[in-house]
């Protein structure tokens, strides 16, 4: 149980251009859909917390208007990252959290975007 | 500010020995520790947690160590196989307004050699 996925698993854009990552969990409610980013040789970095039909609570130095969050079932939440540049080539991870297990959460595979 | 810090970047362990992984932490207001292992290019797999309440929880070859005055935990693996091989991460929750978010440390990288 708790498995969550990821997609794609891995994208390549040109700058500029949006792209789109959905984050699904597939045998349980996720009530809370977590967005953290891992830069090479880092920890990974929480980006922003979201629940099911609620705007996204971003962390400090995270641009909203960048990364777009949406979380509009309980089972899926998408991260678009708008206007993509160079530097936002990194690992996206979303995670997934339950109502019965609140402290535990459930990673998805990550997706690995490169923006050339 | 690192509130979680893993001081060991790499550890490197005979297969069938004990491996150790250390963690060390800052904010009084963590009350659930937990453990995560990572390979590259994947999304870190659960695998121990432990609540403040408790100074030891055992889970078949993981034990996870809390001593909350020292501010630290660790994760024993016995006996360690090469398939353990992999980036460990511990995380701290608090409650309050950070309920459920996870703080997480840089990660230890565990080599088990055969």
């Amino acid at each position: 149980g708790a498995v969550v996925s990821q997609h794609p698993s891995r994208v390549i854009c040109k700058s500029g251009t949006s792209v789109k990552i959905e984050c699904r969990s597939l045998d349980f409610q996720a009530t809370t859909m977590f967005w953290y980013r891992q830069f090479p040789k880092k920890s990974l970095m929480l980006m922003a917390t979201s629940n099911e039909g609620s705007k996204a609570t971003y962390e400090q130095g995270v641009e909203k208007d960048k990364f777009l969050i949406n979380h509009a079932s309980l089972t899926l939440s998408t991260l678009t990252v708008t206007s993509a540049h160079p530097e936002d080539s990194s690992f996206y991870i979303c995670s997934a959290r339950g109502r019965d297990r609140v402290y535990e959460q459930y990673f998805g595979p990550g997706t690995r975007l490169t923006v050339t | 500010d690192q509130q979680v810090k893993q001081n060991s970047p790499s550890l490197s362990v005979q297969e069938g020995r004990i491996s150790i992984l250390n963690c060390d932490y800052t904010n009084s207001m963590f009350d659930y520790f937990l453990w995560y292992k990572k390979y590259p290019a994947e999304g870190p797999t659960f695998l121990i947690s432990i609540s403040s309440i408790k100074d030891k929880n055992e889970d078949g070859r993981f034990t996870v160590f809390l001593n909350k005055s020292a501010k630290h935990l660790s994760l024993h693996i016995v006996p360690s196989q090469p398939g353990d091989s992999a980036v460990y991460f511990c995380a701290s929750n608090a409650g309050g307004t950070s309920y459920g978010k996870l703080t997480f440390g840089q990660g230890t990288i565990l080599t088990v050699h055969p």
